[in-house]
């Protein structure tokens, strides 16, 4: 069964200092994992993917995500934080296409002046 | 730029009434999706539709959820009697089936039960 674990429900950072969002996944074959965010009361949109191309992936905003079979991990980072970021993000994972995702409980990202 | 349309987006009623929600997926998107999100927790599937079929329903709560894709095109998920444990974000997502399984999320509707 595929699960999502991402480690720490609330991440503080000051404008301007690197974004480091954790996520490691459990899968029986090779996954597809996505990171999204969310908006106080609005739906899910798309930061980025991974789906067996490139290790690195670069998405929207700036934030890149890269994938670690060895670690089971798909880390999301961003350089330089902009108070614009504050959000909840989550991380999730599917084994093909046409199968719901199986999401992580969200980190809530807090960027302070 | 297309998107998934959700209504209405909040909704507060009483316990023991009916509820439902009505989403309009990406134009050409033979896949869609219903998730609830409790608060401060991710989505979980309720239900997914191919075109008009239900391909998993297994986390649908049936006594009370149901769920239809009439015209495999827009969806209505209902609730009857909604009970308090039920308020949660309902998210609506739509894809096209594609090898990486990208979905589009509409914004929600948000329900309290009171």
């Amino acid at each position: 069964a595929q699960s999502v674990t991402q480690l720490g429900s609330h991440v503080s950072v000051s404008e301007g200092a690197l974004v480091l969002l954790r996520c490691n996944y459990s899968s029986s074959v090779p996954p597809y994992l996505f990171w999204y965010v969310q908006y106080p009361n609005q739906g899910l949109q798309l930061l980025l993917k991974y789906t067996s191309a490139a290790t690195l992936v670069k998405g929207i905003n700036g934030f890149e995500a890269e994938f670690k079979k060895s670690e089971t991990s798909f880390h999301l980072t961003k350089p330089s934080a902009h108070m614009s970021d504050a959000a909840e993000y989550f991380c999730a994972v599917s084994y093909s296409g046409n199968t719901p995702l199986v999401f992580g409980k969200g980190t809530r990202l807090s960027v302070i002046a | 730029e297309a998107e998934v349309a959700q209504s209405p987006r909040y909704k507060i009623t009483e316990k023991s009434q009916a509820v439902a929600f009505w989403c309009d997926p990406i134009s050409g998107h033979a896949t869609l999706y219903w998730y609830r999100q409790i608060l401060g927790q991710g989505p979980e599937l309720l239900v997914q539709f191919q075109d008009e079929s239900v391909v998993d329903d297994s986390q649908l709560p049936k006594d009370r959820f149901s769920a239809e894709r009439l015209k495999g095109v827009d969806s209505t998920l209902k609730i009857q009697p909604a009970e308090l444990g039920d308020s949660a974000m309902y998210l609506c997502a739509s894809a096209q089936g594609a090898v990486d399984n990208e979905q589009f999320f509409g914004p929600g509707t948000r329900l309290t039960v009171l």
